[in-house]
């Protein structure tokens, strides 16, 4: 597609349920990354996909957490017994290539409310 | 995670002023310093990417320069105009991924 896709744009959840925010990054990108921004905060890096190597899951808050990217395409953003705290903003970037000069280009997010 | 820091953290500015502001990220092992605009209900726009010491970047009015050897860069907008209001992100790759700047958020004036 033209561009970074992502879905659904707003998800409202009772505490402890489960929820998958999917991305569809832009066609031929190698490179996938998940943020999010929570009230006040900046964007915090959570997980990248390079190609078919493995993951860096480094910036995952905790194992409730967890990202699967299908076929080097669309990726899978899963949070399980969500807790009020992962209310945020969930952003999708995808770019070129692994490297650092490349710019990233992002979807429009998913704002996630855990009530 | 690096510490990359913005000041200020928001300001306004009349309509047809210019304003600047700053992006201070480690001096050491750099590769790249990236400026983002972020619209509120929008997703963030790569601005530019600058690699080079001394780099000048400009994109109609919104220009960037680049000291890595002392680790800022500044982003400036000339005769600011409402569509302008955002908040401005940079950004420092580590690792092969961004870390973000907490921002300065632009607020124009009519």
């Amino acid at each position: 597609g033209a561009g970074v896709s992502q879905s659904p744009s707003n998800k409202v959840t009772e505490k402890g349920k489960d929820v998958e925010l999917r991305c569809d990054p832009i066609s031929g990108h190698t490179a996938l990354y998940w943020y999010r921004q929570s009230l006040g905060q900046g964007l915090e890096f959570l997980i990248y996909f390079q190609g078919n190597s493995a993951p860096d899951k480094s910036g995952l808050p905790s194992d409730r957490f967890s990202a699967e990217r299908t076929g080097g395409s669309v990726s899978t953003l899963t949070i399980q017994r969500t807790q009020q705290e992962d209310s945020a903003v969930y952003l999708c970037a995808s770019s070129l290539a692994r490297g650092r000069s490349y710019g990233y280009t992002f979807g429009s997010g998913t704002r996630l409310t855990v009530v | 995670i690096l510490n990359v820091e913005q000041s200020p953290q928001s300001l306004h500015v009349q309509e047809g002023d210019s304003t600047n502001f700053t992006c201070s990220f480690p001096s050491s092992n750099f590769y790249a310093l990236h400026w983002y605009r972020w619209e509120t209900a929008k997703s963030p726009e790569a601005l530019f990417v600058m690699t080079l010491n001394g780099d000048e970047k400009k994109k109609g009015r919104i220009s960037a320069t680049l000291n890595t050897k002392e680790g800022y860069s500044y982003l400036y907008i000339k005769g600011s105009q409402p569509e302008d209001s955002a908040t401005y992100l940079c950004a420092f790759p580590y690792d092969y991924k961004l870390s973000f700047g907490a921002g300065t958020t632009v607020t124009v004036r009519a």
